[in-house]
């Protein structure tokens, strides 16, 4: 079945800890996204991915890293710069870049915790 | 000002009600979709529409591109309809694969 696969569903970050949240895709989709989730407020994007080997900011970049290596792969570290990492974070991917819109396919999504 | 507003944030219905869910937007769009996102967090995706109408099943989404204003009505609604729904824009000239801006949802409880 063809799907977007987020892991760990919960994680736990000390302080001045980074953490890496995997996302995987095998849709053989071009673009990647990550969003962040706080309550009472809407999905913010913090990274996309158009294609392999390229990336860029969101609106709420600082504090976060991302790699795009392998079309499937697009993992999203929450480095000790993010002051306040707690929250749900989602990955979606959608086909392609040169269609003006597109179904985006999400993850069951990652809730992380500082400890 | 948030560009993606949802009216209600919550809605608590009787099973077989008629729901509506309306969006507004103050941006340009070239689509705009509608998310189902469960209690666990998982999100899916219902409809992305730029005109008109779409059916499926008991849900119904409609989008007037001129008033800017999108409604997910959900028909003969059960106790498994209650999600947060959320509505997002693609905002026209945002670039190629730029993601979307999202509403704050709706939080929909059906009780039987």
């Amino acid at each position: 079945d063809g799907g977007i696969t987020q892991s760990p569903k919960y994680l736990f970050r000390k302080e001045g800890q980074n953490v890496t949240l995997s996302c995987e895709q095998n849709l053989n989709h071009d673009a990647m996204y990550w969003y962040r989730q706080d309550p009472g407020q809407g999905l913010r994007l913090i990274y996309y991915s158009q294609i392999v080997n390229d990336f860029q900011k969101g609106d709420i970049a600082e504090g976060y890293s991302v790699s795009r290596e392998k079309k499937e792969s697009f993992p999203l570290t929450v480095t000790s710069a993010q002051k306040n990492p707690t929250a749900f974070y989602l990955c979606a991917s959608s086909l392609g870049w040169a269609l003006a819109a597109d179904i985006q396919y999400f993850g069951a999504g990652t809730r992380l915790s500082v400890l | 000002k948030n560009e993606v507003e949802q009216s209600p944030q919550n809605l608590t219905a009787q099973e077989g009600e008629f729901i509506t869910i309306n969006c507004s937007y103050s941006v340009g769009i070239s689509a705009l979709h509608w998310l189902q996102q469960h209690p666990g967090g998982g999100i899916v995706s219902l409809f992305m529409l730029s005109s008109g109408k779409k059916k499926h099943g008991r849900l119904i989404a409609t989008i007037n591109i001129q008033e800017k204003h999108s409604s997910l009505h959900i028909t003969a609604s059960h106790p498994r309809d209650s999600a947060v729904y959320i509505c997002a824009v693609k905002v026209k000239g945002g670039g190629g694969a730029d993601g979307l801006t999202f509403g704050k949802g709706t939080h929909l409880i059906i009780q039987p």
